[in-house]
């Protein structure tokens, strides 16, 4: 199986709260990522957390990680129409090599 | 402040031809990346600069791939001779150090027919 695996699509009205959740399999991995990648465009980095930690939160994003079950969530809160883009979770384990390694991305589609 | 900047952003080609993408990463960026993006899927690393020595190439295959960062800045990235497996998204990116954020360029998007 994938290293890192997400559901490829989810579709939300606007106003709502999105959740997109992501599984993976290394139990090593020290960083957690998630990038939003928009038409046309190259990766941008939304948040990370370390893996000792369970929650994170960065405006109207919440990001939280489940380590024993190895699964990482983003909430967008109040999801609006320029939220559509493709989310890519990824993983990498620090300690010389932060290279991430990517899921294959999930497309959220906000509908008015 | 500019970006990662990619340059063609898109290119269209016939199997067997050679093909080149430039990558100029953001000043002062010491570590450079080239990622491959298949459609559907997440990037996928290709080689890793430290300034000007390509420290992780392990998944370039360097019987048709080959690239270059001379004086540690810009880098080329090559393909001789184009298959039609190559069609993807080439992403270069720069990070201030191996463990910093990195910063993704636009991409160049690869047609091999």
């Amino acid at each position: 199986g994938e290293d890192v695996e997400q559901s490829l699509f989810l579709s939300v009205r606007e106003g709502d709260s999105s959740v997109i959740n992501c599984t993976y399999t290394d139990s090593s991995s020290t960083y957690l990522y998630w990038y939003k990648q928009e038409p046309g465009a190259g990766l941008q980095l939304l948040t990370y957390i370390f893996s000792n930690m369970d929650m994170k939160q960065d405006q109207r994003l919440t990001v939280l990680l489940n380590k024993k079950d190895k699964h990482l969530s983003l909430r967008i809160a109040d999801t609006q129409t320029g939220d559509s883009a493709i989310y890519f979770c990824a993983e990498s384990q620090g300690g010389g090599s932060y290279i991430p390694t990517f899921g294959r991305g999930t497309s959220l589609i906000v509908h008015p | 402040e500019a970006g990662v900047v990619q340059s063609p952003r898109y290119k269209i080609i016939e199997k067997k031809q050679p093909v080149a993408f430039w990558c100029n990463p953001i000043s002062g960026h010491n570590t450079l990346y080239w990622y491959r993006q298949n459609l559907g899927q997440g990037p996928e690393l290709l080689i890793r600069y430290e300034n000007e020595e390509a420290v992780d190439d392990s998944q370039l295959p360097k019987d048709r791939f080959s690239a270059e960062r001379l004086k540690g800045v810009d880098s080329t990235l090559k393909i001789q001779p184009a298959e039609l497996g190559d069609s993807a998204v080439y992403l270069c990116a720069s990070s201030l150090t191996s463990t910093n954020e990195q910063f993704f360029g636009p991409g160049t998007r690869l047609t091999v027919l």
